[in-house]
């Protein structure tokens, strides 16, 4: 069965700041990988996707991600913080092929700080 | 932009009632989702449809809970006799296709407290 492990549960970071987020991923095929983002009350916006080719994938917000197969990782990457970024944000792994849930990570928390 | 819908936004209920929860997913979209978010967890799969069919309930606690989509496109969510452990928000999604490769799009939730 696919799972998704975030380490972190909760990361602060200053304003302006670079920003790494990790998530490694365990599944036995190539995985399809995204990042989520929920702000307070909402929903989950899908920022990223990586479903084959170019291992660095780029989304929205200015955020991009990494595949590392060796490493079984999908780590999340801002190069500078704004306190708007503050919100949970989720990896989930899914996979190719017919009827394939998606499962998501428990998240890690980013505080934002002035 | 086109959204999915969720009503309501927050359910206070006491123990052993019944609850309900609506979604409108975004026209077009062939497959709907209800997932539970238990604070500080992520969100998890308890039914998905394709069209009106079920495709996977194998976490929905049957006993309890229901979900219906009759003519393919909004659906409803049961929860009857609500327990103190099912507190948590209810997450609707929906997306063209099923499969990985089709972006789900979140409605805003339902937050459940029962008391």
């Amino acid at each position: 069965a696919q799972s998704v492990t975030q380490p972190d549960i909760h990361i602060t970071v200053s304003e302006g700041a670079s920003l790494e987020l990790r998530c490694n991923y365990s599944y036995g095929a190539t995985p399809y990988l995204f990042w989520y983002v929920q702000s307070p009350g909402q929903g989950l916006q899908l920022l990223l996707k990586y479903f084959s080719g170019d291992t660095l994938v780029q989304g929205i917000k200015g955020f991009e991600a990494e595949f590392k197969r060796s490493q079984s990782s999908f780590n999340l990457r801002k190069p500078s913080v704004h306190w708007s970024d503050a919100a949970e944000y989720f990896c989930a792994v899914g996979a190719a092929g017919g009827y394939q849930k998606v499962t998501f990570g428990t998240g890690t928390k980013l505080q934002v700080i002035p | 932009e086109a959204e999915v819908a969720q009503s309501p936004r927050y359910k206070i209920t006491e123990k052993s009632q019944a609850v309900a929860f609506w979604c409108d997913p975004i026209s077009g979209h062939a497959t709907l989702y209800w997932y539970r978010q238990i604070l500080g967890q992520g969100p998890e799969l308890l039914v998905q449809f394709q069209d009106e069919s079920v495709v996977d309930d194998s976490q929905l606690p049957k006993d309890r809970f229901s979900a219906e989509r009759l003519k393919g496109v909004d659906s409803t969510l049961k929860i009857q006799p609500a327990e103190l452990g099912d507190s948590a928000m209810y997450l609707c999604a929906s997306s063209l296709r099923q499969g990985s490769s089709y972006e789900q799009y979140f409605g805003p939730g339902t937050r459940l407290t029962v008391t």
